[in-house]
Protein backbone atom coordinates (compact mmCIF):
# COMPACT_ATOMS: atom_id res chain seq x y z
CA UNK A 1 0.00 0.00 0.00
CA UNK A 2 1.36 3.38 -0.90
CA UNK A 3 1.59 5.59 1.61
CA UNK A 4 2.65 9.35 1.34
CA UNK A 5 3.55 11.67 4.31
CA UNK A 6 3.87 15.52 4.67
CA UNK A 7 6.01 17.47 7.03
CA UNK A 8 5.18 19.92 8.72
CA UNK A 9 1.73 19.12 9.67
CA UNK A 10 1.79 22.74 9.74
CA UNK A 11 3.57 25.93 9.11
CA UNK A 12 3.56 29.73 9.93
CA UNK A 13 6.52 31.76 9.13
CA UNK A 14 6.42 35.71 8.45
CA UNK A 15 5.70 37.27 4.98
CA UNK A 16 8.61 37.52 2.93
CA UNK A 17 10.18 34.47 4.04
CA UNK A 18 11.35 31.38 2.18
CA UNK A 19 10.82 28.40 3.16
CA UNK A 20 10.01 24.55 2.41
CA UNK A 21 7.33 22.21 2.32
CA UNK A 22 8.40 18.27 2.16
CA UNK A 23 6.30 14.72 0.83
CA UNK A 24 8.04 11.50 1.72
CA UNK A 25 6.30 8.40 -0.24
CA UNK A 26 6.78 4.32 0.24
CA UNK A 27 6.31 3.00 -2.92
CA UNK A 28 9.24 4.48 -5.32
CA UNK A 29 6.89 3.05 -8.31
CA UNK A 30 5.49 6.56 -8.21
CA UNK A 31 5.11 8.47 -12.38
CA UNK A 32 4.28 11.49 -11.19
CA UNK A 33 3.88 13.56 -8.20
CA UNK A 34 1.46 16.68 -8.17
CA UNK A 35 1.43 19.41 -5.30
CA UNK A 36 -1.46 20.92 -4.75
CA UNK A 37 -3.07 24.14 -3.07
CA UNK A 38 -6.42 23.88 -0.97
CA UNK A 39 -8.18 26.67 0.49
CA UNK A 40 -10.69 25.93 3.46
CA UNK A 41 -13.69 24.55 1.96
CA UNK A 42 -12.59 24.88 -1.76
CA UNK A 43 -11.44 22.07 -4.23
CA UNK A 44 -7.66 21.50 -5.13
CA UNK A 45 -5.40 23.75 -7.15
CA UNK A 46 -3.06 22.26 -9.24
CA UNK A 47 0.44 23.91 -9.05
CA UNK A 48 3.09 21.39 -10.23
CA UNK A 49 3.31 18.04 -11.62
CA UNK A 50 6.70 16.25 -11.71
CA UNK A 51 7.22 12.99 -14.02
CA UNK A 52 8.75 10.00 -12.72
CA UNK A 53 11.91 10.88 -15.21
CA UNK A 54 12.10 14.58 -14.32
CA UNK A 55 13.81 15.84 -11.09
CA UNK A 56 12.32 19.65 -10.96
CA UNK A 57 9.72 21.97 -11.89
CA UNK A 58 9.74 25.56 -11.63
CA UNK A 59 6.35 28.05 -12.02
CA UNK A 60 7.01 31.27 -10.78
CA UNK A 61 7.41 31.28 -7.47
CA UNK A 62 7.48 27.60 -6.79
CA UNK A 63 9.75 25.01 -7.32
CA UNK A 64 8.98 21.28 -7.21
CA UNK A 65 11.86 18.65 -6.64
CA UNK A 66 10.92 14.58 -7.35
CA UNK A 67 13.72 12.35 -6.19
CA UNK A 68 12.57 9.05 -6.29
CA UNK A 69 15.45 6.78 -4.92
CA UNK A 70 14.79 8.64 -1.64
CA UNK A 71 10.79 8.67 -1.85
CA UNK A 72 11.34 12.80 -1.32
CA UNK A 73 9.63 16.01 -2.92
CA UNK A 74 10.05 19.19 -1.53
CA UNK A 75 7.95 22.40 -2.60
CA UNK A 76 9.66 25.71 -2.27
CA UNK A 77 7.85 29.13 -2.02
CA UNK A 78 9.90 31.83 -2.46
CA UNK A 79 9.44 35.36 -1.15
CA UNK A 80 6.35 34.35 0.49
CA UNK A 81 2.90 36.21 0.76
CA UNK A 82 -0.25 36.04 2.91
CA UNK A 83 -2.24 35.21 -0.02
CA UNK A 84 0.09 31.79 -0.42
CA UNK A 85 -1.86 30.90 2.90
CA UNK A 86 -3.40 27.41 2.36
CA UNK A 87 -3.18 23.35 3.08
CA UNK A 88 -0.67 22.55 0.45
CA UNK A 89 -1.15 18.48 -0.31
CA UNK A 90 1.22 16.25 -2.64
CA UNK A 91 -0.39 13.47 -3.88
CA UNK A 92 2.03 10.42 -6.17
CA UNK A 93 0.40 8.90 -9.24
CA UNK A 94 0.68 4.94 -9.04
CA UNK A 95 0.14 2.78 -11.56
CA UNK A 96 -1.93 -0.47 -10.67
CA UNK A 97 -4.55 -2.43 -12.61
CA UNK A 98 -5.94 0.28 -14.17
CA UNK A 99 -7.05 1.76 -11.18
CA UNK A 100 -4.34 4.63 -10.72
CA UNK A 101 -6.28 7.53 -8.70
CA UNK A 102 -3.64 9.85 -6.57
CA UNK A 103 -2.66 8.97 -3.10
CA UNK A 104 -2.29 12.16 -1.08
CA UNK A 105 -0.45 13.29 2.19
CA UNK A 106 -2.14 14.77 4.93
CA UNK A 107 -0.94 18.53 4.06
CA UNK A 108 0.86 21.13 5.26
CA UNK A 109 -1.37 23.77 6.40
CA UNK A 110 0.85 27.16 5.78
CA UNK A 111 0.15 30.69 7.41
CA UNK A 112 1.80 33.20 5.90
CA UNK A 113 1.97 36.31 8.67
CA UNK A 114 1.71 40.01 7.36
CA UNK B 1 -8.06 24.98 -20.77
CA UNK B 2 -8.69 21.72 -18.62
CA UNK B 3 -11.59 22.59 -16.63
CA UNK B 4 -14.00 20.10 -14.38
CA UNK B 5 -16.96 21.46 -12.95
CA UNK B 6 -19.22 19.50 -10.12
CA UNK B 7 -22.87 19.56 -9.49
CA UNK B 8 -24.26 20.81 -7.01
CA UNK B 9 -21.61 22.56 -4.96
CA UNK B 10 -23.85 21.70 -1.37
CA UNK B 11 -26.35 19.53 -0.87
CA UNK B 12 -27.97 18.93 2.07
CA UNK B 13 -30.38 15.61 2.17
CA UNK B 14 -32.30 13.70 4.87
CA UNK B 15 -31.01 9.79 5.85
CA UNK B 16 -32.28 7.44 3.32
CA UNK B 17 -32.54 9.54 0.55
CA UNK B 18 -30.61 9.61 -2.70
CA UNK B 19 -27.95 11.93 -3.67
CA UNK B 20 -26.35 12.11 -7.38
CA UNK B 21 -23.11 14.71 -7.69
CA UNK B 22 -22.33 15.28 -11.21
CA UNK B 23 -18.74 15.50 -12.44
CA UNK B 24 -17.96 17.39 -15.71
CA UNK B 25 -15.52 17.98 -18.09
CA UNK B 26 -16.04 21.28 -19.93
CA UNK B 27 -12.79 21.45 -22.56
CA UNK B 28 -11.83 18.09 -23.04
CA UNK B 29 -12.78 14.79 -23.00
CA UNK B 30 -11.84 12.28 -20.39
CA UNK B 31 -11.83 8.17 -20.47
CA UNK B 32 -10.99 8.23 -16.89
CA UNK B 33 -12.18 10.06 -13.94
CA UNK B 34 -11.38 9.27 -10.22
CA UNK B 35 -13.97 10.26 -7.46
CA UNK B 36 -12.54 11.05 -4.00
CA UNK B 37 -13.90 11.61 -0.18
CA UNK B 38 -12.79 14.39 1.82
CA UNK B 39 -13.61 14.44 5.81
CA UNK B 40 -12.86 17.16 7.80
CA UNK B 41 -9.05 17.61 8.43
CA UNK B 42 -8.64 14.63 6.84
CA UNK B 43 -6.46 14.16 3.65
CA UNK B 44 -8.59 13.35 0.46
CA UNK B 45 -8.89 9.21 -0.10
CA UNK B 46 -9.36 7.70 -3.55
CA UNK B 47 -12.79 5.85 -3.77
CA UNK B 48 -13.02 5.00 -7.24
CA UNK B 49 -12.11 5.18 -11.01
CA UNK B 50 -14.55 5.72 -13.17
CA UNK B 51 -13.91 4.26 -16.86
CA UNK B 52 -16.11 5.63 -19.48
CA UNK B 53 -18.07 2.60 -21.22
CA UNK B 54 -16.98 0.15 -18.56
CA UNK B 55 -17.87 -0.56 -14.84
CA UNK B 56 -15.58 1.83 -12.48
CA UNK B 57 -13.17 -0.23 -10.07
CA UNK B 58 -13.62 0.76 -6.79
CA UNK B 59 -11.00 0.94 -3.81
CA UNK B 60 -10.73 -1.50 -1.00
CA UNK B 61 -13.64 -0.15 1.57
CA UNK B 62 -15.55 1.33 -0.80
CA UNK B 63 -19.16 0.04 -1.15
CA UNK B 64 -20.22 0.04 -5.05
CA UNK B 65 -23.42 -0.74 -4.11
CA UNK B 66 -23.73 2.37 -1.54
CA UNK B 67 -21.69 4.24 -3.97
CA UNK B 68 -22.98 4.28 -7.71
CA UNK B 69 -20.73 5.23 -10.36
CA UNK B 70 -21.71 5.83 -13.80
CA UNK B 71 -19.32 7.22 -16.95
CA UNK B 72 -21.88 7.55 -20.01
CA UNK B 73 -20.01 9.85 -21.48
CA UNK B 74 -16.49 11.45 -22.34
CA UNK B 75 -17.79 14.31 -20.75
CA UNK B 76 -19.58 13.27 -17.61
CA UNK B 77 -19.27 10.97 -14.69
CA UNK B 78 -21.85 10.79 -11.77
CA UNK B 79 -21.87 9.47 -8.38
CA UNK B 80 -25.16 8.54 -6.37
CA UNK B 81 -24.69 8.17 -2.47
CA UNK B 82 -27.44 5.71 -2.08
CA UNK B 83 -29.94 5.84 1.06
CA UNK B 84 -27.17 8.15 2.41
CA UNK B 85 -26.12 8.49 6.21
CA UNK B 86 -25.05 11.50 8.43
CA UNK B 87 -21.64 9.00 8.41
CA UNK B 88 -22.03 9.45 4.52
CA UNK B 89 -21.55 13.51 4.82
CA UNK B 90 -18.40 14.77 3.48
CA UNK B 91 -16.83 17.04 0.50
CA UNK B 92 -16.79 14.81 -2.56
CA UNK B 93 -14.31 15.89 -5.53
CA UNK B 94 -13.74 14.63 -8.95
CA UNK B 95 -11.14 14.59 -11.09
CA UNK B 96 -10.43 14.17 -14.67
CA UNK B 97 -8.14 12.88 -17.16
CA UNK B 98 -7.54 14.24 -20.47
CA UNK B 99 -7.92 11.43 -23.10
CA UNK B 100 -5.56 12.71 -25.34
CA UNK B 101 -2.48 12.36 -22.65
CA UNK B 102 -0.69 13.20 -20.51
CA UNK B 103 -0.98 11.66 -16.60
CA UNK B 104 -2.11 15.32 -15.27
CA UNK B 105 -5.27 14.98 -13.01
CA UNK B 106 -7.40 18.13 -13.38
CA UNK B 107 -9.96 18.77 -9.86
CA UNK B 108 -13.69 19.67 -10.13
CA UNK B 109 -14.02 22.17 -6.94
CA UNK B 110 -16.01 19.44 -5.13
CA UNK B 111 -19.38 18.65 -3.52
CA UNK B 112 -20.23 19.90 0.31
CA UNK B 113 -22.75 16.70 1.41
CA UNK B 114 -24.54 16.92 4.39
CA UNK B 115 -26.86 14.02 5.55
CA UNK B 116 -29.07 14.95 8.27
Amino acid sequence: KQEVTQIPAALSVPEGENLVLNCSFTDSAIYNLQWFRQDPGKGLTSLLLIQSSQREQTSGRLNASLDKSSGRSTLYIAASQPGDSATYLCAGAYSGGGADGLTFGKGTHLIIQP
Amino acid sequence: GAVVSQHPSRVICKSGTSVKIECRSLDFQATTMFWYRQFPKKSLMLMATSNEGSKATYEQGVEKDKFLINHASLTLSTLTVTSAHPEDSSFYICSARDRTGGNEQFFGPGTRLTVL
